[in-house]
């Protein structure tokens, strides 16, 4: 049974970066699709991004182009997103989920406040 | 981009009752779409995998159908632990993009 830890809340200024991670046990992170995942209420569930292991690239959606950096660490099987430039719109819960929604990590809230 | 167009956005329906909601997509999608259940404060649950798969562990009163641009979940018969969001993902093409949501309320 894969699991989906995140790391803890986060609370940041418009113009800072933050960087949420997403560790992966039980499965091969090399060998599924994993994604990330944004929920606010003004706009619901945004998909940022994601790794597709049949052409082994990672893609992102047009609108994080630039701002967004996904990463994935075999030594500690950990997935990671990184997004910089923060502004108050994007207070929201992220998810990093695998398998087109199979296994979800428990949310990470990222709070941008001046 | 595909759109995912999900309807309604809001019922109430009593204990018993028979629920579905509809997802559209823009343009053919095959069977790639997934279906999920979210309580308030809570971790997306997956329902419904490839338009029509049950999710194991998920009660057999969740079905899902469809292929190419119109799919549906239906609750055959609904229990007060089914009030919820419930959204669609179609996951045929990037960008995944979700329905809108609809929030299945309790008479």
């Amino acid at each position: 049974q894969v699991q989906l830890v995140q790391s803890g809340a986060e609370a940041r200024k418009p113009g800072a970066s933050v960087k949420v991670s997403c560790k992966v046990s039980g499965d091969s992170f090399r060998e599924i699709s994993w994604h990330w995942v944004r929920q606010t209420a003004a706009k619901g569930l945004e998909w940022m991004g994601g790794f597709d292991p049949t052409d082994g690239l990672i893609t992102y959606a047009q609108k994080f182009r630039g701002r967004v950096i996904l990463t994935e660490d075999s030594s500690t099987d950990t997935v990671s997103m990184e997004l910089t430039s923060l502004r108050n719109e994007d207070t929201a819960a992220y998810y990093c989920m695998i398998g087109m929604g199979r296994t979800w990590g428990q949310g990470t809230l990222v709070t941008v406040s001046s | 981009d595909i759109q995912m167009t999900q309807s309604p956005s809001a019922v109430s329906a009593s204990v018993g009752d028979r629920v579905t909601i509809t997802c559209r997509a823009s343009q053919g999608i095959s069977n790639s779409v997934a279906w999920f259940q979210q309580k308030p404060g809570k971790v997306p649950q997956r329902l419904i995998y490839a338009s029509s798969s049950l999710q194991s562990g998920v009660p057999s009163r969740f079905s899902g159908s469809g292929s190419g641009t119109e799919f549906v979940l239906t609750i055959s018969s609904l229990q007060p632990g089914d009030s919820a969001t419930y959204f669609c993902l179609q996951h045929n093409t990037f960008p995944l993009t979700f329905g809108g949501g609809t929030k299945v309320e309790i008479k």
